[in-house]
């Protein structure tokens, strides 16, 4: 089937502005994450879904920033009042088991979003 | 903490040449450690994953527990491994943390 799918592609807002971010996983996969990639950086971590609840969203930079999961597929990561260090490109990525002790299932990831906050 | 250090963040080196990019952890845990791959407008896929102990394209990756590391080598640089490659590490509850990149170039 197809790969986990990400819209838009490019997002450009203003200050202050209300985004959402949609990612649709790989059909059958459980474990969902969002990270975060700025320029020059590898992807950071924000929060990971196991079906529809949020089990780690430790990397939330801060309570503007939000992300659902409600069918336990699609989900929306969610940005409040935007500031122009919320530039980056936001990755999702979907793996069939969200892995175990000693374990971690391989990620297969979406095209990105790039986002601009002018 | 955990850590990923990629320490090259540019790497040119000639068609037909060894290629040796390099990462190293850091994880008190038993760690999982793998290379994902971007080119050119494509989205990061995975290369190579150290439990399954495959060789990808000609690259392959050893896990160095005492020294902590995960480089990764192809004995001979094709044209097309021209690449962003980062290297990334899973731990307990499927949580990754990646290393910042390395940008290998081939230059034919």
């Amino acid at each position: 089937g197809a790969g986990v799918s990400q819209t838009p592609s490019n997002k450009v807002t203003e200050k202050g502005k209300y985004v959402e971010l949609r990612c649709d996983p790989i059909s059958g996969h459980t474990a969902l994450y969002w990270y975060r990639q700025s320029l020059g950086q590898g992807p950071e971590f924000l929060i990971y879904f196991q079906g529809t609840g949020a089990a780690d969203d430790s990397g939330l930079p801060n309570d503007r920033f939000f992300a659902v999961r409600p069918e336990g597929s699609v989900s929306t990561l969610k940005i409040q009042r935007t500031e122009r260090g919320d530039s980056a490109v936001y990755l999702c990525a979907s793996s069939r088991t969200s892995g175990g002790v000693g374990y971690a299932d391989t990620q297969y990831f979406g095209p990105g979003t790039r986002l601009t906050v002018l | 903490a955990q850590r990923v250090t990629q320490p090259e963040k540019l790497l040119s080196v000639f068609k037909g040449a060894p290629v040796e990019l390099k990462c190293n952890y850091s994880y008190s845990g038993s760690p999982e450690l793998f290379w994902y791959v971007q080119y050119s407008r494509q989205r990061l896929q995975l290369l190579l994953r150290h439990i399954s102990r495959e060789s990808i394209k000609g690259f392959t990756a050893d896990l160095n527990k005492g020294e902590t590391s995960f480089h990764l080598k192809k004995p001979f640089a094709q044209e097309e491994d021209s690449a962003m490659y980062y290297c990334a590490l899973g731990v307990a509850g499927n949580q990754f943390y990646f290393g910042t990149g390395t940008s290998l170039t081939v230059i034919p």
